[in-house]
């Protein structure tokens, strides 16, 4: 099974509106991270939230928060008053394990092409 | 500029060559990590180093795949013998652990012919 699921492709939104994007995982580790990417077609990978196993509360970073539903196992991005510098392919990752121990790889979903409208 | 950067941004070879991608992480950056990105897909992970040692690699990285870290500052990966499934982006990035976020050069692309 993929740990990691995107399961929109693609995605629209008009500018100044918000959109979310969204990402599911498979875990059986009690002690997880979970990423947001963004790709630009550049290619450089620009990190824009994480979200810890044990956090309470909900990552927030700017226009940027992820919805963390642990029972459903999900992730999912909200990207607020989306600008057009926001078009890119979005990508939400997991690290199994904890800070310091275990394995610091990280695997990545399929991806979410973001297209803003003007 | 203090970020992660590769070096060749772009490489053409004919199959059969040898190829070298060079990643220059961040300096005060102990983890370097080496991805492949296929057309449509994420990163993959290939390999991690923590300084000079290599602590993890993948079943995706076959034995004409090398990679060396050899004073815990750049790190190079090495592919002999290549293939034209070896086409892809070629991502490192770099951290010094904390929660993992990585940081990512701009990868270097390798079309082989």
């Amino acid at each position: 099974a993929q740990k990691i699921t995107q399961t929109q492709p693609g995605m629209f939104v008009q500018e100044k509106e918000a959109v979310t994007l969204d990402c599911t995982y498979d875990t059986s580790d009690p002690s997880y991270g979970l990423f947001w990417y963004k790709q630009p077609s550049s290619g450089e990978m620009i990190f824009l939230i994480y979200q810890g196993s044990y956090d309470q509360q909900n990552a927030t970073e700017g226009r940027y928060s992820l919805n963390f539903q642990k029972a459903r196992k999900s992730a999912n991005l909200v990207i607020s008053a989306s600008q057009l510098g926001d078009s890119a392919m979005y990508f939400c990752a997991m690290r199994e394990g904890l800070s310091g121990a275990g394995s610091y790889q990280l695997t990545f979903g399929k991806g979410t092409k973001l297209s803003v409208i003007p | 500029d203090t970020g992660v950067s590769q070096d060749p941004r772009h490489k053409i070879t004919k199959r059969g060559q040898n190829v070298t991608f060079r990643c220059d992480p961040i300096s005060e950056h102990n983890r370097l990590y080496w991805y492949r990105q296929t057309l449509g897909q994420g990163p993959e992970f290939l390999t991690y180093f923590q300084n000079e040692a290599q602590l993890e690699k993948s079943r995706l990285l076959s034995d004409r795949f090398s990679a060396e870290r050899p004073k815990g500052s750049f790190s190079t990966l090495e592919i002999q013998r290549t293939e034209q499934g070896d086409s892809a982006m070629y991502l490192c990035a770099s951290s010094w652990g904390g929660t993992g976020e990585l940081f990512f050069g701009e990868g270097s692309r390798l079309t082989v012919l």
